[in-house]
Formats: C-alpha cells, structure tokens, sequence
C-alpha cells in the first residue's frame, strides 16, 4: 500500500522567509503527486501537480515542487512566503491508476508579518 | 474546470437524527466519488469510495451501516450520517477524479456538528 509522510507538522516563519516542505512517499510503480493547500476556513484547493515530464513543477501563487525520484520525495518550496500564505499544506500521491489519493499528514504553516 | 458542489456546507443535528451530505458534479460525469473525513488538526482520511451503480467500498474502521453512501447516477454521490452521535462531528468531504487532466476536484465541504 502506498504512503505519504510529511516530516514538518508546523512550520512558522517570518514574512519573506524561505519555505520547503518535505513530503516522501512510499509506493515501487509509478505514481502521480499533488500539492494540496487549505486555507483556514476554507476547502482544499490544489497547488500543483506532477505527472511526468520535468520534474520541477510550477503552481500557482509561486509554489514549485521538485520531484526526486531517487529519494521518494515531492518537497514543496517557495522563495518568500507572504502571510497570506498561512494554511495547511498537504501532500497527496496517487498510482497511475488514478485510484484514490493517499494524503500526507498536513503541515500547518503560520507566517507571521 | 470541473467543479464538484457540496452541500450543506454546515449543519447541526441532533443525536439520534440523520443527516445527509450530497455531493454533485456540475460539468461532467463522476463514476467515482471518494469520501473523506477531516477530525480537527489531523489530516483528511479516506471513509469510503462511491462508485455509480454499485456498492460503496468503506475503509477499514468505517460503519457501513452508519455511514450510508449512494451513487445512484453520474452526477450525484450522498452520503447519510444515520443516528449521529457527538462523536460523529467533523470535516467531511467528497472528491472525484477529473476525467479530462487526471486531477482531482475536492468538494468544498460540510461541517457536521452534532449536539
């Protein structure tokens, strides 16, 4: 069975700091990977997405992920974060069978003005 | 894009009643749903997959028959909290797999309080 970790549970950081989230995965065959944020209040809203291709992936609000295949790993970063990036930040895998989608524990991210 | 509508979007029940959750797919066709519950401050958990025209598959832990789920059509999954309890408050949450970019399109929702 596959399996998302996310190894930061809360993460706070000043306005304009740097951000990287890791996110590891466990799964042997190919596997399709999602960044997930949740704003608070709000419902989960999808950041980015890797499929194939270059393994650095562009999101939106200046998110990008990196895919290391070699390390099981999809970590989430940001050059400077603002503080309305404060949300909870979840990492998800699926297999190629676009089956259901295995969830990361969440990292709650504060950034503090 | 594909857009999944959720509502209600908050209720409060009392114990003992049931409530129910529906979740429709506005522009396109969602053969499968999946369910999903968020307890506070803990990432979101798979309840069960809705597939249309056939049983609902529950995870390991989830009640089926207190967790009802029917996908009578393409475009409508519900799920019945039946005889609620406390306990039962949470998140929930329905997802279906996009048929066009192989996403995913996330409900926006129910916060279920039972008193």
């Amino acid at each position: 069975a596959q399996s998302v970790s996310q190894h930061n549970h809360h993460v706070i950081l000043s306005e304009a700091a740097s951000l990287e989230l890791g996110c590891n995965y466990s799964y042997g065959g190919t596997v399709n990977l999602f960044w997930y944020v949740q704003y608070p209040g709000q419902h989960l809203q999808l950041l980015l997405k890797y499929f194939s291709g270059d393994p650095l992936v562009k999101g939106i609000k200046g998110f990008e992920a990196e895919f290391i295949k070699s390390k099981f790993s999809f970590n989430l970063r940001k050059p400077s974060v603002q503080w309305s990036d404060t949300a909870e930040y979840f990492c998800a895998v699926t297999n190629n069978a676009g089956n259901m989608l295995t969830f990361g524990g969440g990292t709650r991210l504060m950034v503090k003005p | 894009g594909a857009v999944v509508s959720q509502h209600p979007s908050r209720v409060i029940c009392k114990s003992g009643t049931s409530v129910k959750i529906e979740c429709r797919s506005l522009d396109f066709q969602a053969t499968t749903m999946f369910w999903y519950r968020q307890f506070p401050k803990q990432s979101l958990m798979l309840m069960a997959t809705s597939n249309e025209g056939s049983k609902a598959t529950y995870e390991q832990g989830v009640e089926k028959d207190k967790f009802l789920i029917n996908h009578a059509s393409l475009t409508l999954s519900t799920l019945t909290v039946t005889s609620a309890h406390p306990e039962d408050s949470s998140f929930y949450i329905c997802s279906a797999p996009e048929t066009t970019n192989y996403g995913y399109t996330f409900g926006s929702g129910t916060r279920l309080t039972v008193v």
